[in-house]
């Protein structure tokens, strides 16, 4: 099956400094990709919908300057969470959707941030 | 606006007893649903989904799922629970839109 992977699987910065997360699409092309955020025992909340080559769409009450999404080629997104704040530690999930318009959308196995 | 539903934050049953998991969407249009399962500190794994035909889905690891239009529910089933089944459950739901809505998840603790 589709595989999406995730770098770093899990990382630990100090606060103040700025994290990048990259979201690669393995065996197939991702026209879309999505940034979802977890926090301990709850559910998935989407972040930011991004389109290659396009400006990512953000959720309402996401700061897209804080949360930079590039997605630059069909199988390569990355979200950077600038001037990380001990708040922002959460695991992120990216997850993407490939050319063909299947109906799954296949996700990574997340990113463990730690802001200290 | 789409949205889905999962009642049980906990769900509690004895090793080898069916379960169930319970799911209610709400859409503008036809649903496309979604069950992923997900381990601790880890990514989401897919379970089954609904698009379109037989209402009774089967999916990986003797999952089921029935689709209810009329109840407009898509309960997660499986007939003998295993100790490995104890995990994290989102139903999803994914209108004539974009992107995907989780539910809140359901913890299931499979007891030996």
């Amino acid at each position: 099956g589709a595989v999406v992977s995730q770098h770093p699987s899990w990382v630990i910065c100090k606060s103040g400094t700025s994290v990048k997360i990259e979201c690669r699409s393995l065996d197939f092309q991702a026209t879309t990709m999505f940034w979802y955020r977890q926090f301990p025992k709850q559910s998935l909340m989407l972040m930011a919908t991004s389109n290659e080559g396009s400006k990512a769409t953000y959720e309402q009450g996401v700061e897209k300057d804080k949360f930079l999404i590039n997605h630059a080629s069909l199988t390569l997104s990355t979200l950077t969470v600038t001037s990380a704040h001990p708040e922002d530690s959460s695991f992120y999930i990216c997850s993407a959707r490939d050319l063909t318009g299947s109906y799954e959308q296949y996700f990574g196995p997340g990113t463990r941030l730690t802001v200290t | 606006a789409q949205s889905v539903a999962q009642p049980e934050d906990q769900v509690n049953v004895a090793e080898g007893n069916p379960l169930t998991v319970k799911c209610t969407y709400s859409v503008s249009g036809n649903p496309y649903l979604f069950w992923y399962v997900q381990y601790p500190n880890r990514g989401l794994q897919f379970l089954l989904k609904y698009i379109t035909g037989d209402n009774l889905v089967k999916g990986s690891y003797g999952f089921e799922a029935e689709f209810n239009k009329s109840q407009t529910s898509f309960h997660l089933k499986k007939p003998s629970a295993l100790v490995s089944d104890s995990a994290l459950y989102f139903c999803a739901v994914r209108d004539q839109g974009y992107d995907m809505r989780f539910g809140a998840g359901t913890r299931l603790t499979v007891k030996p």
